[in-house]
C-alpha cells in the first residue's frame, strides 16, 4: 500500500546528543515536509522540500537539520542546539507543493531523558 | 502572516448529536483541509475544499473562500469521531494550521 512510514514511533534524546527522525514515502510525491506539534496546539512547520536536493526553512527551523538526497526519503535531525525538542513530530507530503493536499504519517514522539 | 481561528475550542457531545466546527481564517488562501487527529495522534484526512461542499458519509464541508471561513458538519455522532479537529489553509507554499477543536463524545 502507498503512504508515509515515519520510525521511529518513540524516540529518547540525552542532554547533547543529535537525533534523526526518519520519513520514507512510496506515492511518488514531489515534495516533503516536517511539523512539530506540542500538547494542545496546532502543527508548525519546520522544513520543507519541494525537489530532490532542495529544501526551505519553515516558521521554526532552529536547531533542526534536513537532508533531501532521494525522492523517497526526508530524514529529519533535531540537534543539540534545539533546546526544547519534547514534542510529537509529523513527516507529510504532497504531489505538488501548494496546491495539493497533504498526507501525513503516524508521527514520532520525542522526549528527552 | 494569516491567522487560522477554530471555534470551539472544545466541544462535548451525546452520542447521536449533530455539531458544527467553524474556521476563520484572515487573508485569502490556495485552498483548504480538515483533518480528524486521533487519540493516537494520527492525523486523518477529511475534506480538500478550496470552495463549495463535499460530503462523506456522516461528515461534510463548506467553504466560503470570499467570506473566510469553513464549516465542518459532524451528524449522528459516533465515539470513533472523538479527538481533535484541525483546519489548515494553504498560504503561499506552506499549510498553517488552527489550533483545532478537542470533541468528545459519549455514550
Amino acid at each position: 500500500d502507498g503512504g508515509i512510514t515515519q520510525s521511529p514511533k518513540y524516540l529518547f534524546r540525552k542532554e547533547g546528543q543529535n537525533v534523526t527522525l526518519s520519513c520514507e514515502q512510496n506515492l511518488n510525491h514531489d515534495a516533503m515536509y516536517w511539523y512539530r506539534q506540542d500538547p494542545g496546539q496546532g502543527l508548525r512547520l519546520i522544513y520543507y522540500s519541494q525537489i530532490v536536493n532542495d529544501f526551505q526553512k519553515g516558521d521554526i527551523a532552529e536547531g533542526y537539520s534536513v537532508s533531501r538526497e532521494k525522492k523517497e526519503s526526508f530524514p529529519l535531525t533535531v540537534t543539540s542546539a534545539q533546546k526544547n525538542p519534547t514534542a510529537f513530530y509529523l513527516c507529510a507530503s504532497s504531489n505538488r507543493q501548494g496546491m495539493q493536499p497533504q498526507h501525513f504519517g503516524d508521527g514520532t514522539r520525542l522526549s528527552i531523558l | 502572516g494569516i491567522q487560522v481561528e477554530q471555534s470551539p475550542p472544545d466541544l462535548i457531545l451525546q452520542e447521536g448529536a449533530n455539531s458544527t466546527l467553524r474556521c476563520n481564517f484572515s487573508d485569502s488562501v490556495n485552498n483548504l483541509q480538515w483533518f480528524h487527529q486521533n487519540p493516537w495522534g494520527q492525523l486523518i484526512n477529511l475534506f480538500y475544499i478550496p470552495s463549495g461542499t463535499k460530503q462523506n458519509g456522516r461528515l461534510s464541508a463548506t467553504t466560503v473562500a470570499t467570506e473566510r471561513y469553513s464549516l465542518l458538519y459532524i451528524s449522528s455522532s459516533q465515539t470513533t469521531d472523538s479527538g481533535v479537529y484541525f483546519c489548515a489553509v494553504i498560504y503561499g507554499n506552506k499549510l498553517v494550521f488552527g489550533a483545532g477543536t478537542i470533541l468528545r463524545v459519549k455514550s
